[in-house]
């Protein structure tokens, strides 16, 4: 059974420290999305990338965050300096896009992020 | 430009009964429909996805979906409610063009159910 992976579950840090979150998407699979859902926002798509490029991150505060995708079976998201109000659970998602049609999407546990 | 609208944030039933949660969405071309569940602390699952082929969409755990172009609808259901079914529930609507997409979450349903 094919799965989204995501580390770390759970991360505690201080504000202005480093964050990164790590997702391992389904193979072959062509779409990875980062979201986070806060209760106030409810869930926000941050970026996605098609074929390992980055196609959108306009929902992801540039100045501080970053998303990348070395390879085709790791995806990162990076918070740095992290803040009190990036306190989320961030979701990846990794999805098959084919012509006009995202034919599935699944996502990953998540990473409940606390910035103290 | 896409939307999609849930039209209850919470939907209480009694167990054994059925279950309705609404979902209308704007879209100007065919979009992919998805509804997924989230249980209480836990990450998204995929309940079922509408992609194209039958209008009636059967997913997991006994619930299924009709897509009415005419209604611009996409409904969830199930016959008979569980304990288990108690979670929260999101629409999706997803429309791509070339390499660029959209995807709307609809802002959830709450389901209780009642013993």
């Amino acid at each position: 059974d094919a799965r989204v992976t995501q580390t770390p579950r759970d991360k505690v840090t201080e504000m202005g420290q480093e964050v990164t979150m790590r997702c391992q998407p389904i193979l072959g699979h062509n779409t990875v999305f980062w979201y986070r859902q806060t209760m106030m926002q409810g869930l926000e798509l941050l970026a996605y990338f098609r074929n390992r490029a980055p196609l959108d991150d306009s929902g992801m505060p540039k100045d501080r965050f970053s998303a990348e995708m070395p390879d085709a079976t790791l995806a990162t998201l990076k918070i740095q300096p992290s803040e009190p109000r990036d306190s989320a659970v961030y979701f990846c998602a990794s999805g098959l896009v084919r012509g006009y049609r995202l034919e599935t999407q699944y996502f990953g546990p998540g990473t409940r992020l606390l910035v103290l | 430009a896409q939307s999609v609208t849930q039209l209850d944030s919470h939907v209480s039933v009694s167990e054994g009964t059925p279950v309705l949660l609404r979902c209308n969405y704007s879209s100007s071309y065919s979009p992919s429909l998805f509804w997924y569940v989230q249980h209480p602390n836990k990450g998204l699952q995929l309940l079922l996805k509408y992609t194209s082929a039958a209008t009636l969409v059967k997913g997991i755990n006994g619930f299924e979906a009709e897509f009415k172009k005419s209604e611009t609808s996409f409904h969830l259901t199930k016959p008979s409610a569980h304990m288990s079914d108690a979670a929260e529930y999101f629409c999706v609507v997803s429309l791509w063009g070339g390499s660029q997409g959209n995807l709307i979450f609809g802002k959830g349903t709450k389901l209780s159910v009642k013993p």
